[in-house]
């Protein structure tokens, strides 16, 4: 079937290095991608979201890049400090009426001090 | 807190027993979600509301499983008969009327619920 899926697993970066996590998707279909951030404990917590009529979408020291040549998406977090410690989730949206989110497995990041 | 809210944040009970759980949305979210995550991996959607209004199930969500919105408020998630296949970390969401891009879900912190 249809699937998100993400490259890495885990990411180790030092602090203020930047960060990029990848995600593949699968449905060509798919018109809204989104990235939640979870930390250990709690839900997850909306990063940055991105229509499939984008490529390019940018936030707060976070950009999320779509090629929809390859169905491929990343975040990217600039600076990387050590609360973005956490797993990143992708999730895609088929958008329209249909508001199902379908995550990815998700990639565990550790930011270094 | 204008968050999530989400209660018991743990419960543990016996197999065979019944669990109910509540979910609180942002206040002025007209849409509800419930979704399931186990240990390393994503949340799996299981139910969906608009008001009172349950409009999608997964077939995640067993005839054990029942979801109730009853007056577009808060949310009730029951397992009944529970088994140990059923310990996970029940997620609740709530978003905004309006087009995908314009209403993330925001999602609470989650009741886990482990089975013995």
């Amino acid at each position: 079937g249809e699937s998100v899926g993400l490259h890495l697993p885990t990411l180790s970066v030092q602090e203020g290095d930047n960060s990029i996590i990848n995600c593949a998707y699968s449905n060509s279909a798919s018109d809204y991608f989104i990235w939640y951030k979870q930390e250990s404990g709690k839900g997850p917590q909306f990063i940055i979201d991105i229509r499939s009529n984008m490529d390019k979408r940018q936030g707060q020291r976070v950009t999320v890049l779509l090629n929809k040549t390859v169905k491929h998406l990343s975040l990217q977090i600039a600076a990387t400090q050590p609360g973005d410690s956490a797993v990143y989730f992708c999730a895609e949206g088929p958008g329209g009426s249909n508001y199902k989110l379908t995550f990815g497995k998700g990639t565990l990041l550790t930011v270094n001090p | 807190d204008t968050g999530v809210s989400q209660n018991p944040r743990h419960k543990i009970t016996k197999r065979g027993q019944n669990v109910t759980f509540r979910c609180d949305p942002i206040s002025e979210h007209n849409r509800l979600y419930w979704y399931r995550q186990t240990l390393g991996q994503g949340p799996e959607f299981l139910t969906y509301f608009q008001n009172e209004a349950q409009l999608e199930k997964s077939r995640l969500l067993s005839d054990r499983f029942s979801a109730e919105r009853p007056k577009g408020s808060f949310s009730t998630l029951e397992i009944q008969r529970t088994e140990q296949g059923d310990s996970a970390m029940y997620l609740c969401a709530s978003s905004q009327t309006g087009t995908w891009y314009n209403s993330p879900l925001h999602f609470g912190n989650g009741t886990r619920l482990t089975v013995t």
